[in-house]
């Protein structure tokens, strides 16, 4: 089993709705979770950082944390076209220093 | 402004040739890394580093090799031995912590391998 994993999409949304990502990670003692966004071309841009369950909220963007069941998500609210982008999540487990990814899921916000 | 520098942005390798890619970083972060993206493809973990004069492989290693002489730099090496170098190289760096609330990695702009 991949420590992490996220479905590849592509996952397609009209402008203005909201676009749900999803991350599970294997079971092993997990300490930090992010979620980086990846244009065509560019490197991975930070956009949440989430360390206890339940929910962060950043502007359109809002972290959901259930360490129980293992999962990580990222809802975008108010989807614009510049959302268009493969999102990354990163899990650190406790005692590591290794940063463990998924292979990404594209979003495309359709105008 | 703090941040990390990748150089060069695009990089051509000739048969049988090494080649260092370089990594710059004045965000005094303890931990670097350096990952390889192929496309359509996730991160993979190349080497890492968490203190100067030291370091450590990550799941694809074979035919790279990395320094740590300065906690500010971490280049690496494609070696002659990668016989598959074309790929997105990106580098990243952190400060790890014990507890709880790890900051995140930073990435650089990351260089591109090509062959020629």
């Amino acid at each position: 089993q991949k420590e992490v994993e996220q479905n590849s999409g592509p996952l397609s949304v009209p402008e203005g709705a909201i676009a749900s990502l999803n991350c599970t990670y294997s079971d092993r003692v997990s300490q930090s979770f992010f979620w980086y966004r990846q244009y065509s071309g560019k490197s991975p841009e930070l956009i949440m950082s989430i360390y206890s369950n339940g929910d962060k909220e950043d502007g359109r963007f809002t972290a959901q944390l259930n360490k129980a069941s293992q999962y990580v998500s990222l809802l975008i609210r108010d989807s614009q076209p510049s959302d268009s982008a493969t999102y990354l999540c990163a899990v650190l487990f406790w005692g590591g220093n290794q940063f463990y990814f998924g292979t990404g899921t594209s979003l495309t916000v359709i105008p | 402004d703090g941040g990390i520098t990748q150089s060069p942005k695009y990089l051509f390798r000739k048969e049988g040739q090494n080649v260092t890619l370089s990594c710059e970083q004045n965000l005094n972060h303890d931990a670097m890394y350096w990952y390889r993206q192929d496309p359509g493809q996730g991160l993979r973990l190349i080497y890492y580093s968490q203190i100067v004069n030291d370091f450590q492989k990550g799941d694809i290693a074979e035919g790279y090799s990395v320094s740590r002489e300065k906690k500010e730099s971490f280049p690496l090496t494609v070696t002659s031995a990668q016989k598959n170098p074309t790929a997105f190289y990106l580098c990243a760096s952190t400060n790890l912590k014990t507890g709880m609330g790890n900051q995140p990695q930073h990435f650089g702009d990351g260089t591109r391998l090509s062959i020629l």
